[in-house]
């Protein structure tokens, strides 16, 4: 596609529930990057994929959270048993390589009641 | 470990005004430095950047230097319009992967 694509745009899911958010990356990218977007705070890096492998999953904050990429595209980032402090807006962003211009998705604001 | 503080909003100007938004950051080593803009309704994108002292990134009218002596890399437009209305981040990374943002500043343009 022409650019990042993230479903869905937004996710309302009760506490306890779990949810899946995916990412569409621009096609050919081989880094593909996930970062969460709180109210009121900076941009929060989550993991990082080179192809299929994540050398850097160190800012998922709990084991609650886990990420998978499949065929050097398309990336899903779970979260079980959601909480309140789970409401964030999560981004997606992929490059070309992974020290090359990073191109970010429009998000999913998930709400966690 | 990286960080970056930059200027709290909300910042409100009228047109043609002079914009700045001080950041300043913290890192090991040399990274490279950017400004991220998010216009209502849409993605981030990369607004400039500057990968090594001194260098001065430029778009759209913006401007920012990296300031090693300072640590600091403000971004400026000497006269805004009402399309620059948006939230700017500082960012910074020093392994060429992860970024490290700054809370952003949301500035609103009133013709």
């Amino acid at each position: 596609g022409a650019g990042v694509s993230q479903s869905p745009s937004n996710k309302v899911t009760e506490k306890g529930k779990d949810v899946e958010l995916r990412c569409d990356p621009i096609s050919g990218h081989t880094a593909l990057y996930w970062y969460r977007q709180s109210l009121g705070q900076g941009l929060e890096f989550l993991i990082y994929f080179q192809g299929n492998s994540a050398p850097d999953k160190s800012g998922l904050p709990s084991d609650r959270f886990s990420a998978e990429r499949t065929g050097g595209s398309v990336s899903t980032l779970t979260i079980q048993r959601t909480q309140q402090e789970d409401s964030a807006v999560y981004l997606c962003a992929s490059s070309l390589e992974s020290n090359r211009q990073l191109f970010f998705g429009s998000g999913t604001q998930l709400s966690v009641l | 470990g990286d960080s970056v503080t930059q200027m709290e909003g909300p910042v409100t100007l009228s047109e043609e005004a002079f914009l700045t938004i001080n950041c300043t950051y913290t890192a090991t080593g040399y990274p490279s430095l950017f400004w991220y803009v998010q216009y209502p309704g849409e993605g981030l994108q990369l607004l400039l950047k500057a990968t090594k002292a001194d260098d001065k990134g430029s778009n759209k009218g913006f401007e920012a230097t990296y300031r090693k002596e300072t640590t600091s890399f403000h971004l400026e437009k000497g006269s805004v319009q009402v399309s620059d209305s948006a939230v700017y981040f500082c960012a910074l990374t020093s392994n060429d992967y992860k970024l490290s943002f700054g809370a952003g500043t949301t500035v609103t343009v009133r013709a």
